[in-house]
């Protein structure tokens, strides 16, 4: 068949302005929630995370807010910097056999200087 | 500093030929995880193994194999039967305890020559 090719979302913010990136999870199950940033031709980094128990966590210059009503969760990043440019990809963790991680299909931020 | 080390960073296939992959942690994690990742796309699991000379398959198995012989090594071998193995494969591992993120490696891009 034929295949199409995906395209990421893309947040486009000026130097030293907040951001703001979403991510709709798919399961209410769900208990743990992890942010990601993966900048180009490397791994993805640990950000922050946040158990389903909360519904706010904040770390160094990131905000993490989780919505259970509606799945959604969102990362915060204050102050914006050239070095915040890449993929940020939310995850949720399921508790089956094993530890089920869910990853979104991520964010693409571009930070203008 | 403890991580996890994947190599090679790049690697070519040619028809018909079997290539490994290879994933090393210090971390001593119990857990250890392969994902696929494609362009625009959520990461997705292979393979998985929780302990050692114990692994599991993932979503996408098809095509590929791993062993986990000793806790801190756990490659993945592509084989001839995936027929379509371009891609950036990306190295995981956690700690078994509650809720713990995954640490990834830098990955491996494997191209088709």
């Amino acid at each position: 068949g034929e295949s199409v090719g995906l395209h990421l979302p893309t947040l486009s913010v000026q130097e030293g302005d907040n951001s703001i990136i979403n991510c709709a999870y798919s399961n209410s199950a769900s208990d743990y929630f992890i942010w990601y940033k993966q900048e180009s031709g490397k791994g993805p980094q640990f950000i922050i995370d946040i158990r389903s128990n909360m519904d706010k966590r904040q770390g160094q210059r990131v905000t993490v807010l989780l919505n259970k009503t509606v799945k959604h969760l969102s990362l915060q990043i204050a102050a914006t910097q050239p070095g915040d440019s890449a993929v940020y990809f939310c995850a949720e963790n399921l508790k089956t056999s094993y530890d089920k991680v869910i990853f979104g299909p991520g964010t693409s931020l571009s930070v203008i200087p | 500093d403890g991580g996890i080390t994947q190599s090679p960073k790049y690697l070519f296939r040619k028809e018909g030929q079997n290539v490994t992959l290879s994933c090393e942690q210090n971390l001593n994690h119990d857990a250890m995880y392969w994902y696929r990742q494609d362009p625009g796309q959520g990461l997705r699991l292979i393979y998985y193994s929780q302990i050692v000379n114990d692994f599991q398959k993932g979503d996408i198995a098809e095509g590929y194999s791993v062993s986990r012989e000793k806790k801190e090594s756990f490659p993945l071998t592509v084989t001839s039967a995936q027929k379509n193995p371009t891609a950036f494969y990306l190295c995981a591992s956690s700690n078994r305890l509650l809720n713990q993120p995954q640490h990834f490696g830098d990955g491996t891009r494997l191209s088709i020559l």
